[in-house]
């Protein structure tokens, strides 16, 4: 049972280049969320998904883009990378009925931005 | 502005003891409160769900309480291990509808053997 993947675990960019993160999970859930954790700062919700085909920014999306094709994929993809966006970025998901609210995590993608 | 408020500062207690880490929020009325446990170069996952009309709920060695009118959540681990030792983040709900969760900064705990 794989729950949530994230690939790469880690990346180094130059300041301007792109790329994507990718993150796959085989639960079926609807909702899909992408997190960015600093030190001092906790997580910060970037961009979410309830669904294929939908999805709306968080508190910090500027310099990301995503999309949802698919119920199990929700790839970020930076646009042009600022050293700001040095941070480890953490992929979520959540089964949308009933409301628990409970997330799954993937592990972490740690990307620095020289 | 909305904030939440975790113990920023390491909790450092004797095995055997009961870890009691609080969380604090302002200018939110949340559906439900989550705490998650973290440890170093892992994603959060998930240990406990309390609803805002529930006081307190538990699992196993892990103890939730819950009071909106001090807009706090305590969260206790009794006979704490030095496999306790992690970083506990608190989150909320302040949506009400697609799940979008706030965190907390979390708290290190360190329980020394």
């Amino acid at each position: 049972n794989a729950g949530v993947t994230q690939t790469p675990k880690f990346q180094v960019l130059k300041t301007g280049q792109s790329m994507t993160l990718q993150c796959a999970q085989d639960m079926n859930h609807e909702y899909m969320s992408w997190y960015r954790q600093d030190p001092g700062m906790g997580l910060r919700l970037i961009h979410y998904s309830v669904g294929a085909g939908i999805t709306d920014q968080g508190e910090v999306p500027n310099g990301y883009n995503v999309s949802r094709s698919t119920t199990e994929d929700f790839p970020l993809r930076l646009l042009s990378a600022a050293p700001s966006q040095t941070s480890v970025y953490f992929c979520a998901s959540s089964s949308e009925t009933g409301y628990t609210g409970e997330l799954f995590f993937g592990e972490g993608s740690r990307l620095t931005v020289l | 502005s909305q904030k939440i408020e975790q113990n920023s500062e390491a909790l450092n207690i004797q095995e055997g003891k009961t870890a009691t880490l609080t969380c604090n929020y302002t200018n939110y009325s949340p559906a439900y409160l989550q705490w998650y446990r973290q440890d170093p170069g892992r994603g959060p996952v998930f240990l406990l769900l309390i609803r805002e009309n529930e006081k307190e709920k538990r699992k196993e060695r892990l103890k939730v309480t819950f009071d909106t009118t001090l807009k706090q959540s305590l969260f206790h681990i009794t006979a704490s291990q030095p496999a306790d030792s992690a970083t506990y983040l608190c989150a909320l709900d302040h949506s009400g509808g697609y799940q979008k969760v706030t965190f907390g900064i979390g708290t290190k705990l360190q329980v020394i053997p």
